[in-house]
């Protein structure tokens, strides 16, 4: 069975703070994917990667994959109250069909 | 962009009564569509892939009889949650893609459903 761990599980942190949270796996992924959900609400895309050692810049937030494709990263610079919610990683073995992280409950506070 | 559309985004039933949620793909012929569950405060977990004109594969533990899947059409599929008991009670999200594989990282906006 494949399993996704995120790390931390939760995490309260002040407004202005930097923070990484981790997805990692026993199993190799063909490509591996980043959501935020809001209370009530699909998750909602937020990178995309794809190839070993990749690293993908999305204004605060920066994505990397490892070299193995077995885990990820994820690092908010600067974190702000509209960063809140659960960070979800999720990996596809090949065939669409996506195994989703164990999540990472942030809160920003201002 | 893709765009995957569910209905209700929320329900309210009672126990032993059944309950069905659609999930649409709006601007995209959707050959496949996955269901997902999550609990309050937990991730997602796949339940069932489903295939335009076949029959859905369910997931280890997932009850085939208990959560119907029909997928008739190329744009629509729906789960159906027969005779619901309070441990249904749950957030349910599908997610659907082309053939190809397009519009794999778009899901619904989830449908809370309440047993009571």
């Amino acid at each position: 069975t494949q399993l996704l761990e995120q790390s931390p599980q939760f995490l309260s942190i002040q407004e202005g703070e930097n923070l990484t949270v981790y997805c990692n796996s026993s199993s190799v992924f063909s490509s591996l994917q980043w959501y935020r959900q809001e209370p009530g609400e699909g998750p909602v895309l937020l990178v995309t990667v794809v190839t070993g050692g990749e690293v993908k810049k999305l204004k605060r937030l920066t994505f990397q994959f490892g070299d193995a494709r077995k885990d990820s990263s994820l690092h908010i610079t600067a974190a702000q109250p509209g960063d809140t919610g659960l960070y979800l990683c999720a990996g596809d073995s090949g065939t669409y069909k996506y195994i989703f992280g164990t999540g990472t409950r942030l809160k920003v506070l201002a | 962009g893709a765009v995957v559309s569910q209905h209700p985004s929320w329900v309210i039933c009672k126990s032993g009564t059944s309950v069905k949620i659609e999930c649409r793909s709006l601007d995209f012929q959707a050959t496949t569509m996955f269901w997902y569950r999550q609990f309050p405060k937990q991730s997602l977990m796949l339940m069932a892939t489903s295939n335009e004109g076949s029959k859905a594969t369910y997931e280890q533990g997932v009850e085939k009889d208990k959560f119907l899947i029909n997928h008739a059409s190329l744009t629509l599929s729906t789960l159906t949650v027969t005779s619901a008991h309070p441990e249904d009670s749950s957030f349910y999200i599908c997610s659907a893609i082309t053939s190809t594989g397009q519009g794999f990282e778009t899901f619904g906006s989830g449908t809370r459903l309440t047993v009571v």
